[in-house]
């Protein structure tokens, strides 16, 4: 069982280049989450999905679009990429939005020079 | 607004105990909950508090009082394997996480 697996695993990218981060579950959950983790800051969360075919915003939604076309897959996509982009990306699922544990991916460090 | 608040850093001996605080200050309470991450890893769930008291999982146990906005999680017989930052999180009203920036732990021999 993998649980979740994101790819790239690292990659450095060009300002004002387009960039879309992957993100798959097989563990059938409902609900899946991005998030960037800086240092010295908490996890925030940039977009959410509560189940297939809808997403929200999160606490830093800007410069960042989602889909969720089916259960399993949640691509975080850079439309231009900027400096301040540069960022650990972390992938989350749950069972529900109201369930106890979310499970996180291995993460993709994107660096924007 | 919301805030979650935990020590940057502690320090322990290998075998004893720790005590890693949080508070929280959040619009709505619906749960907080303790990760344990491993430098350069992923975030990997510990405990899970939505009732005041606390809950023993094995070395680790985790508290809380919600009147006090404050949660604590004990760690025992310490093991190097320990060292990692612990991320405090509270599920507010919007069922979504907030997080404290996190704590690491060094555990000295």
């Amino acid at each position: 069982i993998a649980g979740i697996t994101q790819a790239p695993t690292s990659q450095i990218l060009a300002a004002g280049r387009r960039m879309t981060l992957r993100c798959t579950q097989d563990m059938r959950h409902n609900a899946m989450y991005w998030y960037r983790q800086d240092l010295g800051l908490g996890l925030r969360l940039i977009h959410y999905s509560n189940t297939a075919g809808t997403t929200g915003k999160g606490e830093v939604p800007d410069g960042y679009s989602v889909s969720r076309a089916n259960t399993d897959d949640f691509p975080l996509t850079l439309a231009s990429a900027v400096p301040s982009q540069t960022s650990v990306y972390f992938c989350a699922s749950s069972d529900s939005e109201e369930a106890d544990t979310q499970y996180f991916g291995p993460g993709t460090r994107l660096t924007v020079l | 607004g919301q805030n979650i608040d935990q020590p940057t850093e502690m320090t322990a001996t290998e075998g004893a105990i720790v005590q890693i605080n949080c508070t929280y200050q959040t619009s709505g309470f619906n749960g907080l909950f303790w990760y344990q991450q491993h430098a350069g890893e992923a975030p990997t769930f510990l405990s899970y508090n939505v009732l005041d008291g606390l809950e023993e999982k094995g070395r680790f146990s985790s508290f809380l009082s919600r009147s006090k906005g404050y949660s604590y999680l004990l760690l025992k017989e310490l093991q190097m394997k320990d060292s990692a930052s612990y991320l405090c999180a509270v599920r507010d009203s919007n069922y979504q996480l907030i997080w404290g920036a996190g704590t690491k732990l060094i555990i000295k021999p």
